[in-house]
């Protein structure tokens, strides 16, 4: 069974602190995703990665970087935590085989549900 | 305008009911739309994949694009319990990379048994 998991369920951190959110996929997938999902705003893409070394801006990268050194791991960092950060945080992951239509899908994680205090 | 229109709901129905959700969109280059489903406290799942305009069906589940209208629909026919979910319609223009994909707010789905 493929799966993405995140490391924490819940996060309770303070204004200022760094903070690092771990995703690992067991499905070698090229691309990951970082997404956040507020009420009324829907999921909002923060940054992604379609190979070792490489990231893309997403929508909303301001206050956000991210690192992957091995293709199955893709962190999220924030460098001092503000309390508008606080939101859920979703992991994805994808292959980007060439057009096969439901094989391109997106696998998320569980979620990590950060509160900056 | 928005990219992407969704009404959140909720939507509460009885169990055994047709489903209706809703999606409409602004940008005409879009052509590969999903639909992903939310179980509370969970990530979402894709449960709907269609290219372009038309009808793709998957047991209870219908999914139709209107590219014309620029309006996509996801029916459940005799609803469940278990499709209590949020619903989120996604749609882009490339399909290939997911980096680009669109998502709705979501519906806020319960069936009421």
């Amino acid at each position: 069974d493929v799966k993405v998991t995140q490391s924490s369920r819940y996060l309770v951190k303070r204004t200022g602190e760094k903070v690092f959110l771990e995703c690992v996929q067991d499905m070698d997938h090229e691309n990951m995703f970082w997404y956040r999902q507020d009420p009324g705003l829907g999921l909002r893409l923060i940054y992604f990665s379609y190979d070792v070394k490489m990231k893309e801006k997403g929508d909303i990268p301001e206050g956000y970087s991210v690192s992957r050194e091995k293709k199955e791991r893709f962190s999220l960092i924030l460098e001092s935590a503000s309390t508008n950060q606080t939101s859920m945080y979703l992991c994805a992951s994808s292959n980007p085989t060439p057009r096969t239509g439901e094989d391109e899908k997106l696998f998320f994680g569980s979620g990590t549900q950060l509160s900056v205090l | 305008q928005k990219e992407v229109e969704q009404d959140p709901g909720p939507l509460s129905v009885p169990e055994g009911a047709i489903v209706s959700l809703n999606c409409t969109y602004s940008n005409s280059a879009f052509q590969y739309f999903m639909w992903y489903r939310q179980y509370s406290r969970k990530g979402p799942e894709l449960l709907m994949y269609t290219y372009s305009s038309g009808n793709k069906e998957d047991g209870r589940f219908t999914a139709q694009v209107d590219k014309s209208s620029k309006y996509i629909s996801l029916f459940i026919r005799d609803s469940q319990p278990s499709d209590s979910a949020t619903y989120l319609c996604a749609m882009n223009e490339y399909g290939g990379s997911q980096g680009n994909l669109i998502f709705g707010k979501g519906t806020k789905l319960s069936v009421k048994p």
